[in-house]
Protein backbone atom coordinates (compact mmCIF):
# COMPACT_ATOMS: atom_id res chain seq x y z
CA UNK A 1 0.00 0.00 0.00
CA UNK A 2 1.56 3.02 -1.58
CA UNK A 3 1.71 5.94 1.14
CA UNK A 4 0.42 9.43 0.66
CA UNK A 5 2.36 10.91 -2.62
CA UNK A 6 2.85 14.63 -3.43
CA UNK A 7 3.63 16.41 -6.24
CA UNK A 8 5.49 17.69 -7.41
CA UNK A 9 8.06 17.94 -4.55
CA UNK A 10 9.26 20.80 -5.20
CA UNK A 11 7.86 23.82 -7.21
CA UNK A 12 9.30 27.53 -8.19
CA UNK A 13 6.60 30.17 -9.72
CA UNK A 14 6.80 33.55 -10.11
CA UNK A 15 4.71 35.85 -8.23
CA UNK A 16 1.57 36.24 -10.00
CA UNK A 17 1.54 32.67 -11.54
CA UNK A 18 -0.53 29.90 -10.30
CA UNK A 19 0.57 27.20 -8.29
CA UNK A 20 -1.40 23.55 -8.67
CA UNK A 21 -0.19 21.26 -5.57
CA UNK A 22 -1.39 17.59 -6.22
CA UNK A 23 -2.38 15.01 -3.44
CA UNK A 24 -3.30 11.41 -3.96
CA UNK A 25 -3.99 9.76 -0.71
CA UNK A 26 -3.74 6.21 0.56
CA UNK A 27 -5.54 3.86 -0.93
CA UNK A 28 -9.00 3.01 0.90
CA UNK A 29 -8.80 6.83 2.59
CA UNK A 30 -11.36 9.13 1.66
CA UNK A 31 -10.46 12.28 4.06
CA UNK A 32 -7.91 14.66 2.76
CA UNK A 33 -6.04 17.42 4.80
CA UNK A 34 -3.94 20.07 3.67
CA UNK A 35 -1.74 22.29 5.53
CA UNK A 36 0.97 24.69 5.29
CA UNK A 37 4.10 25.16 6.87
CA UNK A 38 6.46 27.89 7.40
CA UNK A 39 10.11 28.07 7.96
CA UNK A 40 10.50 26.87 11.64
CA UNK A 41 7.14 26.61 12.19
CA UNK A 42 4.56 23.94 13.14
CA UNK A 43 1.58 22.57 10.62
CA UNK A 44 -1.40 24.84 10.06
CA UNK A 45 -4.18 23.42 8.80
CA UNK A 46 -5.99 24.87 5.75
CA UNK A 47 -8.69 22.71 4.50
CA UNK A 48 -10.41 19.05 5.20
CA UNK A 49 -12.14 17.68 2.01
CA UNK A 50 -14.35 14.32 1.23
CA UNK A 51 -14.71 12.58 -1.70
CA UNK A 52 -15.97 15.88 -4.05
CA UNK A 53 -17.07 17.85 -0.96
CA UNK A 54 -15.45 20.54 0.89
CA UNK A 55 -16.02 20.11 4.80
CA UNK A 56 -13.89 22.38 6.42
CA UNK A 57 -11.85 25.55 4.65
CA UNK A 58 -11.46 27.66 7.46
CA UNK A 59 -7.72 27.22 7.62
CA UNK A 60 -7.76 28.40 3.59
CA UNK A 61 -6.80 32.06 2.65
CA UNK A 62 -10.39 33.65 0.66
CA UNK A 63 -9.00 34.46 -1.74
CA UNK A 64 -6.63 33.01 -4.60
CA UNK A 65 -6.73 29.75 -2.73
CA UNK A 66 -8.57 26.90 -3.43
CA UNK A 67 -9.03 23.35 -3.44
CA UNK A 68 -10.62 20.15 -4.50
CA UNK A 69 -11.02 16.50 -4.44
CA UNK A 70 -12.89 14.89 -7.38
CA UNK A 71 -14.67 11.86 -7.96
CA UNK A 72 -11.83 10.30 -9.47
CA UNK A 73 -8.31 11.51 -9.42
CA UNK A 74 -5.72 13.43 -7.10
CA UNK A 75 -6.87 16.28 -4.74
CA UNK A 76 -5.95 19.57 -5.82
CA UNK A 77 -4.66 22.68 -3.91
CA UNK A 78 -4.67 25.64 -6.59
CA UNK A 79 -3.11 29.01 -5.77
CA UNK A 80 -3.73 31.58 -8.04
CA UNK A 81 -1.62 34.70 -8.54
CA UNK A 82 1.43 33.61 -6.10
CA UNK A 83 3.10 36.12 -3.66
CA UNK A 84 6.43 35.64 -1.79
CA UNK A 85 4.48 35.33 1.10
CA UNK A 86 3.07 31.99 -0.47
CA UNK A 87 6.35 30.30 -0.23
CA UNK A 88 6.03 27.36 2.54
CA UNK A 89 5.75 23.38 2.29
CA UNK A 90 2.63 22.36 1.45
CA UNK A 91 1.66 18.90 3.06
CA UNK A 92 -1.09 16.99 2.34
CA UNK A 93 -2.31 14.26 4.75
CA UNK A 94 -4.99 11.48 3.82
CA UNK A 95 -7.15 9.49 6.88
CA UNK A 96 -9.69 6.28 6.31
CA UNK A 97 -12.03 7.62 8.75
CA UNK A 98 -10.68 10.99 10.13
CA UNK A 99 -8.97 9.93 12.81
CA UNK A 100 -4.97 9.07 12.34
CA UNK A 101 -3.69 11.25 9.40
CA UNK A 102 -0.69 9.65 7.18
CA UNK A 103 1.13 12.80 5.51
CA UNK A 104 3.20 12.73 2.84
CA UNK A 105 6.25 13.90 1.41
CA UNK A 106 5.03 17.49 1.04
CA UNK A 107 5.74 20.02 -1.88
CA UNK A 108 7.75 23.06 -1.42
CA UNK A 109 6.62 26.04 -3.02
CA UNK A 110 9.24 28.80 -3.92
CA UNK A 111 8.07 32.21 -5.36
CA UNK A 112 10.80 34.30 -6.49
CA UNK B 1 -5.86 28.96 17.28
CA UNK B 2 -3.16 26.71 17.57
CA UNK B 3 -3.02 25.23 20.28
CA UNK B 4 0.13 22.47 21.13
CA UNK B 5 2.95 23.79 22.59
CA UNK B 6 6.49 21.52 23.22
CA UNK B 7 9.15 22.05 25.38
CA UNK B 8 11.54 22.32 25.65
CA UNK B 9 12.27 24.21 21.43
CA UNK B 10 15.27 22.56 21.45
CA UNK B 11 17.25 19.72 23.03
CA UNK B 12 21.01 18.25 22.55
CA UNK B 13 21.70 15.28 24.29
CA UNK B 14 24.69 12.22 24.06
CA UNK B 15 23.86 9.08 22.19
CA UNK B 16 22.52 6.68 24.39
CA UNK B 17 20.82 9.08 26.48
CA UNK B 18 16.95 9.40 26.90
CA UNK B 19 15.41 12.52 25.58
CA UNK B 20 11.88 13.77 26.70
CA UNK B 21 9.80 16.58 25.12
CA UNK B 22 6.17 18.05 26.40
CA UNK B 23 3.24 19.00 24.98
CA UNK B 24 0.75 20.99 26.63
CA UNK B 25 -2.74 22.41 24.57
CA UNK B 26 -5.70 24.28 25.43
CA UNK B 27 -8.92 22.76 25.06
CA UNK B 28 -10.46 19.38 25.19
CA UNK B 29 -9.31 16.39 22.60
CA UNK B 30 -10.36 13.54 21.41
CA UNK B 31 -6.58 12.27 20.68
CA UNK B 32 -3.04 13.72 20.23
CA UNK B 33 -0.22 12.32 17.98
CA UNK B 34 3.32 12.55 17.84
CA UNK B 35 5.61 13.48 14.67
CA UNK B 36 8.84 13.79 13.93
CA UNK B 37 10.15 15.68 10.65
CA UNK B 38 13.81 15.13 9.23
CA UNK B 39 15.17 18.30 7.79
CA UNK B 40 13.42 19.36 5.02
CA UNK B 41 11.60 16.23 5.02
CA UNK B 42 7.57 15.03 5.70
CA UNK B 43 6.04 14.19 8.84
CA UNK B 44 6.77 10.60 9.92
CA UNK B 45 2.82 9.28 12.64
CA UNK B 46 5.04 8.02 15.52
CA UNK B 47 2.41 7.20 18.05
CA UNK B 48 -1.12 8.47 18.42
CA UNK B 49 -2.91 8.32 22.00
CA UNK B 50 -6.23 8.76 22.96
CA UNK B 51 -8.11 11.03 25.37
CA UNK B 52 -9.22 7.69 27.38
CA UNK B 53 -5.67 6.60 27.67
CA UNK B 54 -2.98 7.39 30.32
CA UNK B 55 0.19 5.77 28.39
CA UNK B 56 1.15 3.93 24.99
CA UNK B 57 4.94 2.69 24.17
CA UNK B 58 5.89 1.77 20.68
CA UNK B 59 9.18 0.40 20.78
CA UNK B 60 11.70 2.68 22.11
CA UNK B 61 9.20 5.45 22.20
CA UNK B 62 6.78 6.07 25.44
CA UNK B 63 3.63 8.73 25.35
CA UNK B 64 2.04 9.94 28.49
CA UNK B 65 -1.43 11.86 28.18
CA UNK B 66 -2.53 13.61 31.47
CA UNK B 67 -6.14 15.19 30.04
CA UNK B 68 -6.35 17.06 33.64
CA UNK B 69 -2.72 18.97 33.19
CA UNK B 70 -3.78 19.10 29.22
CA UNK B 71 -0.32 18.20 28.72
CA UNK B 72 1.56 15.23 27.37
CA UNK B 73 5.29 13.88 27.04
CA UNK B 74 7.67 11.94 24.51
CA UNK B 75 10.34 10.13 25.26
CA UNK B 76 12.78 8.15 23.94
CA UNK B 77 14.61 6.06 24.93
CA UNK B 78 18.25 5.10 24.43
CA UNK B 79 18.59 7.31 21.82
CA UNK B 80 20.55 7.38 18.56
CA UNK B 81 22.07 9.73 15.55
CA UNK B 82 19.24 8.39 13.37
CA UNK B 83 16.59 10.38 15.96
CA UNK B 84 17.76 13.75 15.36
CA UNK B 85 14.82 15.99 14.04
CA UNK B 86 12.43 18.39 15.10
CA UNK B 87 9.11 16.16 16.61
CA UNK B 88 5.96 17.82 16.56
CA UNK B 89 2.67 16.82 18.79
CA UNK B 90 -0.55 17.39 17.43
CA UNK B 91 -4.07 17.51 18.74
CA UNK B 92 -7.48 16.43 17.32
CA UNK B 93 -9.69 18.45 19.39
CA UNK B 94 -13.34 17.64 20.37
CA UNK B 95 -15.71 18.45 17.48
CA UNK B 96 -12.81 19.35 14.96
CA UNK B 97 -11.63 17.87 11.93
CA UNK B 98 -8.47 18.93 11.42
CA UNK B 99 -4.69 18.50 13.41
CA UNK B 100 -3.30 21.79 15.64
CA UNK B 101 0.25 21.37 15.49
CA UNK B 102 2.57 23.03 18.08
CA UNK B 103 5.62 24.64 17.19
CA UNK B 104 8.16 21.29 17.64
CA UNK B 105 11.38 20.55 19.62
CA UNK B 106 14.66 20.18 17.26
CA UNK B 107 16.19 17.34 19.12
CA UNK B 108 19.94 16.92 18.41
CA UNK B 109 21.44 13.23 19.33
CA UNK B 110 25.13 14.13 19.46
CA UNK B 111 27.24 10.58 18.29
Amino acid sequence: NAGVMQNPRHLVRRRGQEARLRCSPMKGHSHVYWYRQLPEEGLKFMVYLQKENIIDESGMPKERFSAEFPKEGPSILRIQQVVRGDSAAYFCASSPFGDEQYFGPGTRLTVT
Amino acid sequence: SQQGEEDPQALSIQEGENATMNCSYKTSINNLQWYRQNSGRGLVHLILIRSNEREKHSGRLRVTLDTSKKSSSLLITASRAADTASYFCATLQTGANNLFFGTGTRLTVIP
